[in-house]
């Protein structure tokens, strides 16, 4: 299995409050990706990275943003969460990005905004 | 914009059952298409990655095949066995961006004993 550690993996919040998700990979792949999934939408890509300190908008992007200050970590921060943020979100990972790499998720983080 | 079709989206079976799981897809304009598989409260799983050069891709009792032209793909599953029980979700890139995967719906899968 792919080393890729996200946390907490379960969060209960109110809205307005911040909340940052943390994935964390020992693989040293240079692309890593956010995805929330939810019933009737599948998954959708939040943001992703491809590489320190670079970072780009996935189709579900407002609302996040994300940060890469080393390889192994990429944090997803919930700057004011709301209602429509509960869901289940998935860190991702892959060694290429061109369309040829395979993509190896994590657990997952179960957040509930209330 | 690409659109991702996963029929059925749920099927039970008998243990032993050869099935076969399709995924339709509307921009053919892809590099490889991925296939996935997810047990309940889990990430998803790796099974299958075909690049756009091949038709098929096997790892055991799996075998995917790719159709570009017609914008299809089937996760083809030898024997079934119960441990199979999970949701299967097909994955080509998005439109215009190699990088971004769009998923299907699933099709969660039942092997009855």
């Amino acid at each position: 299995d792919a080393g890729i550690t996200q946390s907490p993996r379960h969060k209960v919040t109110e809205t307005g409050t911040p909340v940052t998700l943390r994935c964390h990979q020992t693989e040293n792949h240079r692309y890593m990706y956010w995805y929330r999934q939810d019933p009737g939408h599948g998954l959708r890509l939040i943001h992703y990275s491809y590489g320190v300190k670079d970072t780009d908008k996935g189709e579900v992007s407002d609302g996040y943003s994300v940060s890469r200050s080393k390889t192994e970590d990429f944090l997803l921060t919930l700057e004011s969460a709301t209602s429509s943020q509960t869901s289940v979100y998935f860190c991702a990972i892959s060694e290429r990005g061109d369309g040829t790499g395979e993509l190896f998720f994590g657990e997952g983080s179960r957040l509930t905004v209330l | 914009k690409q659109e991702v079709t996963q029929i059925p989206a749920a099927l039970s079976v008998p243990e032993g059952e050869n099935l076969v799981l399709n995924c339709s897809f509307t921009d053919s304009a892809i590099y490889n298409l991925q296939w996935f598989r997810q047990d309940p409260g889990k990430g998803l799983t790796s099974l299958l990655l075909i690049q756009s050069s091949q038709r098929e891709q096997t790892s055991g009792r799996l075998n995917a095949s790719l159709d570009k032209s017609s914008g299809r793909s089937t996760l083809y599953i030898a024997a079934s066995q119960p441990g199979d029980s999970a949701t299967y979700l097909c994955a080509p890139p998005r439109s215009g961006s190699a990088r971004q995967l769009t998923f299907g719906s699933g099709t969660q899968l039942t092997v009855l004993p």
